[in-house]
C-alpha cells in the first residue's frame, strides 16, 4: 500500500525566515502534488510535479521531486503571515488513486 | 458553476441513522475520490472511481460505507447506521485523468453524529 508521510507535521516560523516541508513516499512514482488548506476551506491546488528533477516555483513557494529518493520538498522563503495553513502533499499510485500526506501545519509570526 | 459540488454542506444525524452524501463532479472529470478529514487531521483516502467502477475500494473503513457512480458523473457516499467517530469532514474531489491530473476539491460536507 503507498504510504505518504510528511514532516514537520508543525512549524512555526518567524516572518523572513526559510524552511523547508519534506514529504517522503513508499512506492515508485512520478506524480506528486502540493496542496493548501486554509482553515475551515478545502484545498487548492499548489504545484504539480510529474517527472524526476521537476522544479516548480510560485512566489516564496519553491517544491521539487526526486523519485529516485523517492522525495518532495517545499521551500518556503522568507515566509510571510499570509503563507499560514496546512500543506498537504500527495502521491499518485498504481491504480492512479491519490494518497495524501498527514499534513504540515504553518504558522508564520511576525 | 464549473467546480466540485457537495451536498449537504452540513448534516447533523442520530447515531443509528443512515446518511447519504452527495457529489457532483466538474464536468467531463472521469476520476472522482472520496476522503474523510476528521477535525485538525489529515485526509483519509475512501474511495476512487475511474469512470463508474471503483478500482480501488481498500479505503472504505468498514461495510456501513458504500458509494457509487452513475452514469460517470454524480457519485454518493452512503453510511448506514452511523456512528460517533464516523463525524468528520468528507470531501470529494475530481481529475480529467486521475493520477496525471490536478484534483479539485469540493467544499465538503461536515457530518455529525450525535
Amino acid at each position: 500500500e503507498l504510504k505518504v508521510e510528511q514532516n514537520p507535521l508543525f512549524l512555526s516560523m518567524q516572518e523572513g525566515k526559510n524552511y523547508t516541508i519534506y514529504c517522503n513516499y513508499s512506492t515508485t512514482s512520478d506524480r506528486l502534488y502540493w496542496y493548501r488548506q486554509d482553515p475551515g476551506k478545502s484545498l487548492e491546488s499548489l504545484f504539480v510535479l510529474l517527472s524526476n528533477g521537476a522544479v516548480k516555483q510560485e512566489g516564496r513557494l519553491m517544491a521539487s521531486l526526486d523519485t529516485k529518493a523517492r522525495l518532495s520538498t517545499l521551500h518556503i522563503t522568507a515566509a510571510v503571515h499570509d503563507l499560514s495553513a496546512t500543506y498537504f502533499c500527495a502521491v499518485a499510485g498504481d491504480n492512479n488513486d491519490m494518497r495524501f500526506g498527514a499534513g504540515t501545519r504553518l504558522t508564520v509570526k511576525p | 458553476g464549473a467546480g466540485v459540488s457537495q451536498s449537504p454542506s452540513n448534516k447533523v444525524t442520530e447515531k443509528g441513522k443512515d446518511v447519504e452524501l452527495r457529489c457532483d463532479p466538474i464536468s467531463g472529470h472521469t476520476a472522482l475520490y472520496w476522503y474523510r478529514q476528521s477535525l485538525g487531521q489529515g485526509l483519509e483516502f475512501l474511495i476512487y472511481f475511474q469512470g463508474n467502477s471503483a478500482p480501488d475500494k481498500s479505503g472504505l473503513p468498514s461495510d456501513r460505507f458504500s458509494a457509487e457512480r452513475t452514469g460517470g458523473s454524480v457519485s454518493t457516499l452512503t453510511i448506514q447506521r452511523t456512528q460517533q467517530e464516523d463525524s468528520a469532514v468528507y470531501l470529494c474531489a475530481s481529475s480529467l485523468a486521475g493520477g496525471w491530473a490536478v484534483s479539485y476539491f469540493g467544499p465538503g460536507t461536515r457530518l455529525t453524529v450525535t
